[in-house]
Protein backbone atom coordinates (compact mmCIF):
# COMPACT_ATOMS: atom_id res chain seq x y z
CA UNK A 1 0.00 0.00 0.00
CA UNK A 2 1.35 3.77 -1.08
CA UNK A 3 1.79 5.79 2.02
CA UNK A 4 3.24 8.71 0.72
CA UNK A 5 2.58 10.82 -2.53
CA UNK A 6 4.92 12.88 -4.24
CA UNK A 7 3.80 16.09 -6.27
CA UNK A 8 4.55 17.07 -8.77
CA UNK A 9 5.57 14.07 -10.48
CA UNK A 10 8.02 15.84 -12.73
CA UNK A 11 9.53 19.23 -12.40
CA UNK A 12 11.79 21.13 -14.98
CA UNK A 13 13.31 24.38 -13.72
CA UNK A 14 17.29 26.22 -14.71
CA UNK A 15 19.66 25.94 -12.89
CA UNK A 16 20.26 28.73 -9.89
CA UNK A 17 16.79 28.38 -9.32
CA UNK A 18 15.07 26.48 -6.59
CA UNK A 19 12.81 23.20 -6.47
CA UNK A 20 9.97 22.91 -4.25
CA UNK A 21 8.47 18.95 -4.11
CA UNK A 22 5.90 17.85 -1.89
CA UNK A 23 4.84 14.77 -0.16
CA UNK A 24 1.37 13.89 1.19
CA UNK A 25 0.88 11.13 3.93
CA UNK A 26 -2.29 9.45 5.41
CA UNK A 27 -1.35 7.65 9.04
CA UNK A 28 0.40 9.16 11.87
CA UNK A 29 4.16 8.71 11.73
CA UNK A 30 7.26 8.52 13.77
CA UNK A 31 9.43 10.24 11.10
CA UNK A 32 9.66 11.21 7.24
CA UNK A 33 12.63 10.78 5.17
CA UNK A 34 13.72 11.94 2.05
CA UNK A 35 16.00 10.13 -0.38
CA UNK A 36 17.74 10.93 -4.09
CA UNK A 37 18.00 8.38 -6.87
CA UNK A 38 20.18 9.22 -9.79
CA UNK A 39 18.78 7.04 -12.74
CA UNK A 40 19.64 3.79 -12.78
CA UNK A 41 21.03 3.81 -9.50
CA UNK A 42 20.53 2.79 -5.43
CA UNK A 43 18.49 5.61 -2.92
CA UNK A 44 20.52 7.80 -1.22
CA UNK A 45 19.62 9.16 2.35
CA UNK A 46 19.18 13.00 1.80
CA UNK A 47 17.41 14.42 5.35
CA UNK A 48 15.00 12.74 7.95
CA UNK A 49 12.83 14.13 10.04
CA UNK A 50 10.99 13.55 12.99
CA UNK A 51 7.45 14.14 13.87
CA UNK A 52 8.03 16.64 16.79
CA UNK A 53 10.00 18.75 14.27
CA UNK A 54 8.74 21.20 12.10
CA UNK A 55 12.18 22.13 9.81
CA UNK A 56 15.28 20.75 8.92
CA UNK A 57 18.45 22.02 7.25
CA UNK A 58 21.01 20.11 5.46
CA UNK A 59 22.75 22.43 3.09
CA UNK A 60 21.01 23.37 0.52
CA UNK A 61 18.15 21.22 1.56
CA UNK A 62 15.19 22.27 3.80
CA UNK A 63 12.76 20.18 4.90
CA UNK A 64 9.52 20.95 6.57
CA UNK A 65 7.30 18.95 8.17
CA UNK A 66 2.93 19.75 9.22
CA UNK A 67 1.77 17.28 10.85
CA UNK A 68 -1.39 18.56 11.47
CA UNK A 69 -1.72 18.35 7.45
CA UNK A 70 0.29 15.02 7.23
CA UNK A 71 2.48 17.04 4.58
CA UNK A 72 5.87 17.87 4.04
CA UNK A 73 8.27 19.57 1.35
CA UNK A 74 11.63 19.77 0.31
CA UNK A 75 13.25 22.62 -0.81
CA UNK A 76 16.43 22.82 -2.68
CA UNK A 77 17.73 25.85 -3.13
CA UNK A 78 20.68 27.43 -5.91
CA UNK A 79 19.83 23.91 -8.43
CA UNK A 80 22.70 22.46 -10.43
CA UNK A 81 22.71 20.15 -12.74
CA UNK A 82 23.91 17.33 -10.38
CA UNK A 83 20.50 17.50 -8.58
CA UNK A 84 19.04 15.99 -11.60
CA UNK A 85 17.38 12.62 -10.32
CA UNK A 86 14.46 11.65 -8.76
CA UNK A 87 13.28 12.30 -5.27
CA UNK A 88 11.29 9.74 -2.46
CA UNK A 89 9.53 10.76 0.60
CA UNK A 90 10.08 7.27 2.87
CA UNK A 91 7.34 7.55 5.82
CA UNK A 92 7.71 5.64 8.92
CA UNK A 93 4.02 4.95 9.98
CA UNK A 94 3.64 4.77 13.57
CA UNK A 95 1.49 1.91 13.50
CA UNK A 96 3.62 -1.08 11.92
CA UNK A 97 7.03 0.84 11.95
CA UNK A 98 7.70 -0.13 8.26
CA UNK A 99 8.65 2.13 6.04
CA UNK A 100 6.34 3.21 3.24
CA UNK A 101 7.37 4.83 0.07
CA UNK A 102 5.64 7.36 -2.36
CA UNK A 103 6.38 6.97 -6.10
CA UNK A 104 8.45 9.98 -6.17
CA UNK A 105 9.32 13.51 -7.87
CA UNK A 106 11.54 13.36 -11.03
CA UNK A 107 13.50 16.48 -11.12
CA UNK A 108 15.56 18.15 -14.54
CA UNK A 109 17.92 20.59 -13.89
CA UNK A 110 18.18 22.09 -17.25
CA UNK A 111 22.15 24.16 -17.62
CA UNK B 1 32.71 5.30 4.38
CA UNK B 2 30.67 1.59 4.33
CA UNK B 3 28.31 0.92 1.21
CA UNK B 4 26.40 -2.22 0.87
CA UNK B 5 27.33 -3.91 -2.00
CA UNK B 6 25.10 -6.14 -4.73
CA UNK B 7 25.46 -8.42 -7.28
CA UNK B 8 25.54 -8.58 -10.64
CA UNK B 9 24.42 -5.18 -11.08
CA UNK B 10 22.72 -5.84 -14.40
CA UNK B 11 21.06 -9.59 -15.33
CA UNK B 12 19.68 -10.60 -18.63
CA UNK B 13 17.51 -13.84 -18.25
CA UNK B 14 15.05 -15.85 -20.70
CA UNK B 15 11.44 -16.48 -18.98
CA UNK B 16 11.45 -19.57 -17.03
CA UNK B 17 15.08 -19.83 -16.01
CA UNK B 18 16.23 -19.45 -12.36
CA UNK B 19 18.45 -16.10 -11.31
CA UNK B 20 20.06 -14.95 -8.06
CA UNK B 21 20.57 -11.61 -6.31
CA UNK B 22 23.51 -11.10 -3.92
CA UNK B 23 23.67 -8.39 -1.36
CA UNK B 24 26.34 -7.34 1.55
CA UNK B 25 24.63 -5.56 4.15
CA UNK B 26 27.51 -2.80 5.88
CA UNK B 27 29.20 -4.70 8.44
CA UNK B 28 27.15 -4.36 12.25
CA UNK B 29 23.76 -3.91 10.43
CA UNK B 30 21.30 -6.29 11.85
CA UNK B 31 18.45 -5.46 9.71
CA UNK B 32 18.35 -6.22 5.69
CA UNK B 33 15.65 -5.42 3.20
CA UNK B 34 14.79 -6.53 -0.19
CA UNK B 35 12.71 -4.32 -2.36
CA UNK B 36 11.61 -4.18 -5.84
CA UNK B 37 11.49 -1.32 -7.94
CA UNK B 38 9.46 -1.02 -11.25
CA UNK B 39 10.32 1.96 -13.59
CA UNK B 40 8.59 4.94 -12.36
CA UNK B 41 7.37 3.60 -9.24
CA UNK B 42 8.70 3.86 -5.54
CA UNK B 43 10.77 0.78 -3.69
CA UNK B 44 8.19 -2.08 -2.88
CA UNK B 45 9.49 -3.81 0.22
CA UNK B 46 9.67 -7.65 -0.90
CA UNK B 47 11.24 -9.09 2.51
CA UNK B 48 13.12 -8.25 5.43
CA UNK B 49 15.94 -9.93 7.74
CA UNK B 50 16.73 -9.10 11.02
CA UNK B 51 20.23 -11.11 11.49
CA UNK B 52 19.14 -14.72 10.42
CA UNK B 53 15.32 -14.99 10.96
CA UNK B 54 12.80 -13.55 8.18
CA UNK B 55 10.65 -10.64 10.25
CA UNK B 56 8.37 -9.60 6.94
CA UNK B 57 7.92 -11.51 3.98
CA UNK B 58 4.52 -10.38 3.16
CA UNK B 59 4.77 -9.34 -0.36
CA UNK B 60 6.96 -11.99 -1.17
CA UNK B 61 5.31 -13.99 -3.94
CA UNK B 62 6.33 -17.33 -2.03
CA UNK B 63 5.51 -19.28 -5.62
CA UNK B 64 8.64 -18.30 -7.21
CA UNK B 65 10.66 -15.97 -5.19
CA UNK B 66 13.14 -16.87 -1.94
CA UNK B 67 15.46 -15.21 0.60
CA UNK B 68 18.21 -16.64 2.86
CA UNK B 69 20.20 -14.90 5.11
CA UNK B 70 21.79 -18.04 6.70
CA UNK B 71 25.04 -16.20 8.63
CA UNK B 72 23.09 -13.31 9.45
CA UNK B 73 25.19 -10.93 7.21
CA UNK B 74 24.93 -11.51 3.12
CA UNK B 75 21.65 -12.42 1.90
CA UNK B 76 20.56 -13.73 -1.58
CA UNK B 77 17.43 -13.34 -3.18
CA UNK B 78 16.23 -16.04 -6.02
CA UNK B 79 13.59 -16.30 -8.93
CA UNK B 80 12.70 -19.46 -10.19
CA UNK B 81 11.01 -19.38 -12.72
CA UNK B 82 11.36 -15.78 -14.31
CA UNK B 83 8.49 -14.33 -15.48
CA UNK B 84 8.82 -11.35 -17.94
CA UNK B 85 7.19 -9.08 -15.06
CA UNK B 86 9.73 -9.40 -12.72
CA UNK B 87 11.62 -7.38 -14.90
CA UNK B 88 12.98 -4.44 -12.38
CA UNK B 89 15.03 -2.61 -10.45
CA UNK B 90 15.84 -4.86 -7.34
CA UNK B 91 17.32 -3.15 -4.46
CA UNK B 92 19.12 -4.25 -1.16
CA UNK B 93 19.13 -1.81 2.03
CA UNK B 94 20.45 -2.07 5.12
CA UNK B 95 19.89 -0.82 8.54
CA UNK B 96 20.65 -0.34 12.40
CA UNK B 97 16.90 -0.25 13.27
CA UNK B 98 15.37 -3.53 14.45
CA UNK B 99 12.19 -5.03 13.53
CA UNK B 100 9.33 -3.18 15.55
CA UNK B 101 11.56 -0.07 16.06
CA UNK B 102 11.17 3.33 14.60
CA UNK B 103 12.68 3.26 10.75
CA UNK B 104 16.20 4.99 10.84
CA UNK B 105 18.19 5.70 7.98
CA UNK B 106 18.38 3.02 5.05
CA UNK B 107 21.17 2.77 2.90
CA UNK B 108 20.97 0.86 -0.37
CA UNK B 109 23.41 -0.86 -2.61
CA UNK B 110 23.36 0.26 -6.28
CA UNK B 111 20.86 -2.78 -7.23
CA UNK B 112 20.44 -5.15 -9.59
CA UNK B 113 18.70 -4.38 -12.56
CA UNK B 114 16.89 -7.53 -14.06
CA UNK B 115 15.68 -7.86 -17.89
CA UNK B 116 13.70 -10.98 -18.05
CA UNK B 117 13.25 -11.57 -22.17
Amino acid sequence: SQQGEEDPQALSIQEGENATMNCSYKTSINNLQWYRQNSGRGLVHLILIRSNEREKHSGRLRVTLDTSKKSSSLLITASRAADTASYFCATDADSNYQLIWGAGTKLIIKP
Amino acid sequence: EAEVAQSPRYKITEKSQAVAFWCDPISGHATLYWYRQILGQGPELLVQFQDESVVDDSQLPKDRFSAERLKGVDSTLKIQPAELGDSAMYLCASSLALHGEVQETQYFGPGTRLLVL
